[in-house]
């Protein structure tokens, strides 16, 4: 049952820490999305891969977050110093080749404190 | 900044009615594809529809897609509790090439009441 797994599910951390989400996106899929999911701004488009090139992060504040594809297998996305206001549900998708579906990992829960 | 716009933003139902949930979108796209949320949890993928259809089926779901008012529908028939989810569509852009980006409405957040 192929499927995209995201660590950690839950994480609590202190404001100006450094946080390291990661996620494995279903194997042979080219296409890896990370979206950031609030309550006020829904689901917003950080950045996505395609074929483990960064294609698209305008998403993202370049200043503190950072996200890679060290190999097909793992994509991370990095915040470095956590703001309480990047408290959120990240979720990682992945899919394959233009207008399919993806499929999306369960997320990791951020609560910065 | 988000391509689509559901409506409405809430919607409860009882059990047995029909639930019609609306998106408009502001660009030209190639598909728009609905996605359900249970709470806490990650999306799935509902249906697709591609920009030269105008009408799917599937199961209790029938999407329909108007691209000169640039709005689709999702109609879910017969709902059930188990119904009782967030709806959100996704658009891709046309022009994108291979650099398609999906981007989602905040979503309809449907409760059926037993």
């Amino acid at each position: 049952d192929a499927r995209v797994t995201q660590t950690p599910r839950d994480k609590v951390t202190e404001m100006g820490q450094e946080v390291t989400m990661r996620c494995q996106p279903i194997l042979g899929h080219n296409t890896v999305f990370w979206y950031r999911q609030t309550m006020m701004q829904g689901l917003e488009l950080l950045a996505y891969f395609r074929n483990r090139a960064p294609l698209d992060d305008s998403g993202m504040p370049k200043d503190r977050f950072s996200a890679e594809m060290p190999d097909a297998t793992l994509a991370t996305l990095k915040i470095q110093p956590s703001e309480p206001r990047d408290s959120a549900v990240y979720f990682c998708a992945s899919g394959n080749t233009m207008g399919t579906e993806a499929f999306f990992g369960q997320g990791t829960r951020l609560t910065v404190v | 900044s988000q391509q689509g716009e559901e409506d409405p933003q809430a919607l409860s139902i009882q059990e047995g009615e029909n639930a019609t949930m609306n998106c408009s979108y502001k660009t030209s796209i190639n598909n728009l594809q609905w996605y359900r949320q249970n709470s806490g949890r990650g999306l799935v993928h509902l249906i697709l529809i591609r920009s030269n259809e105008r009408e799917k089926h599937s199961g209790r779901l029938r999407v329909t897609l108007d691209t000169s008012k640039k709005s689709s529908s999702l109609l879910i028939t017969a709902s059930r509790a188990a119904d009782t989810a967030s709806y959100f569509c996704a658009t891709d852009k046309v022009g994108g090439g291979s650099n398609y980006k999906l981007t989602f409405g905040k979503g309809t957040l449907l409760t059926v009441n037993p």
